[in-house]
């Protein structure tokens, strides 16, 4: 069974800081994807990362595969208020259908 | 649609009846998942449709789920029997395309997923 570790599973910060979330697995996985998931809403796709080593940047969003892709990183530059949510990373690949997902970070944001 | 539709938005029954959760995938749009998120849980993948044909029921939890599509559109998961552990909310997402990877399973580099609202399951 393939297994996405999220951490931390809650990070409440103040408007400005920065963080970093963690995605491990003892898995390789084919590719990584980060999703972004507001209260009542389904996860919004915002990056998948392909290439063992890559990095990915989405304005103050950067995202990075491990070199041996089974980890993957998020770290955010002077957070916002706006980018509070749950943040979802999904492996993709070793022959299983559909994605594997982690159980998720909570982030919150203080204005 | 301009995105996916799930209905109901929120369902509350009682344990040993039937739900039904509907799902309308965007236009055009010829693969279909379905997800269970249960609370302090990760996405949990159910079944997939390539068409009207799902090549691997394995991932449903018990024989009380099924699932179906018709027309190549609209599908919809039943739960028969609904037990307290159902208790979830239910995400389907759908891809332009299904494109199967090298080890024959769902290459979901490409297969870019677009996720419903989700229908939340209570079961009292």
């Amino acid at each position: 069974t393939q297994l996405l570790e999220q951490s931390p599973q809650f990070l409440s910060i103040q408007e400005g800081e920065n963080l970093t979330v963690y995605c491990n697995s003892s898995s390789v996985f084919s590719s990584l994807q980060w999703y972004r998931q507001e209260p009542g809403e389904g996860p919004v796709l915002l990056v998948t990362v392909v290439t063992g080593g890559e990095v990915k940047k989405l304005k103050r969003l950067t995202f990075q595969f491990g070199d041996a892709r089974k980890d993957s990183s998020l770290h955010i530059t002077a957070a916002q208020p706006g980018d509070t949510g749950l943040y979802l990373c999904a492996g993709a690949g070793g022959g299983a259908d559909g994605l594997t997902f982690g159980k998720g970070t909570h982030l919150i944001i203080q204005p | 649609g301009a995105g996916v539709s799930q209905s109901p938005s929120n369902k509350v029954t009682e344990k040993g009846k039937d739900v039904e959760l509907r799902c309308d995938p965007i236009s055009g749009h010829t693969a279909l998942y379905w997800y269970r998120q249960s609370l302090g849980q990760g996405l949990e993948f159910l079944i997939y449709f390539q068409g009207n044909s799902a090549p691997d029921k394995s991932g449903l939890p018990s024989d009380r789920f099924s699932a179906e599509r018709t027309g190549g559109s609209v599908s919809t998961l039943t739960i028969q029997r609904t037990q307290q552990e159902d208790s979830a909310v239910y995400l389907c997402a759908s891809s332009l395309a299904l494109i199967l990877g090298g080890a024959g399973g769902l290459d979901m580099t490409k297969n870019i997923q677009y996720f419903g609202a989700g229908t939340r399951l209570s079961v009292l």
